[in-house]
């Protein structure tokens, strides 16, 4: 199947870290992705894991990755408010014109 | 620079109108994506198309029909759409080259409201 799963939403206070997990079902995924939405806008790429590594780090964003469970996580320290959006995990699968598959979508609300 | 814009960013039109969503990016890629996205809920691929060829069609139906003119530009021509058709529009671009990490950047998105 192609079904990636999220938790729908996430409530932090702003400060603290946010961890946003995904299930994803491909075990042929070569990368995997995280998006942001902010509402009424279209997605911005936050940043993508190849399926070879554990872990990547982006300032503030830290990327894990448990291939054996198909488990990813995105973990963003110091949550601000700016940070409340939806955020998409991904899939790809194919070659190079990859077709991504994306989760459910986590909608992440950071209260001040 | 990794822009991709859309035009127009709301477009309102009756199920009879004819009109046509607009992608453009200047990044060199040779892959380009349309997506749909109801509100709450993940994009959905429509179409691909690789070298201004058409790869993938995800069973879209024919009152959507795409167009590459050149490797910059994607259109999407709406014609006798249906109120359920109402959602956000999203046009994606990727290098589709291989030896590139192939992501897809997005574009604004055109809100498309169907009467």
């Amino acid at each position: 199947g192609e079904d990636v799963e999220q938790s729908l939403f996430l409530s932090v206070r702003e400060g603290d870290s946010s961890v946003i997990n995904c299930t994803y079902t491909d075990s042929s995924s070569t990368y995997l992705y995280w998006y942001k939405q902010e509402p009424g806008a279209g997605l911005q790429l936050l940043t993508y894991i190849f399926s070879n590594m554990d872990m990547k780090q982006d300032q503030r964003l830290t990327v894990l990755l448990n291939k054996k469970d198909k488990h990813l996580s995105l973990r963003i320290a110091d949550t601000q408010t700016g940070d409340s959006a939806i955020y998409f995990c991904a899939e790809s699968i194919g070659g190079a014109t990859n077709k991504l598959i994306f989760g459910t979508g986590t909608l992440l609300a950071v209260q001040p | 620079d990794t822009e991709v814009t859309q035009t127009p960013k709301h477009l309102v039109m009756g199920m009879t109108n004819k009109k046509s969503l607009k992608c453009e990016q200047h990044m060199g890629h040779r892959a380009m994506y349309w997506y749909k996205q109801k509100a709450k809920k993940p994009p959905e691929l429509m179409f691909v198309y690789s070298y201004e060829k058409l790869s993938i069609n995800e069973s879209v139906p024919s009152r959507f029909s795409p167009e590459c003119p050149n490797s910059s530009l994607l259109n999407l021509h709406l014609h006798a759409l249906q109120p359920e058709d109402s959602a956000l529009y999203l046009c994606a671009s990727s290098h589709g080259t291989s030896g590139f990490t192939d992501t897809q950047y997005f574009g604004p998105g055109t809100r498309l409201t169907v009467l």
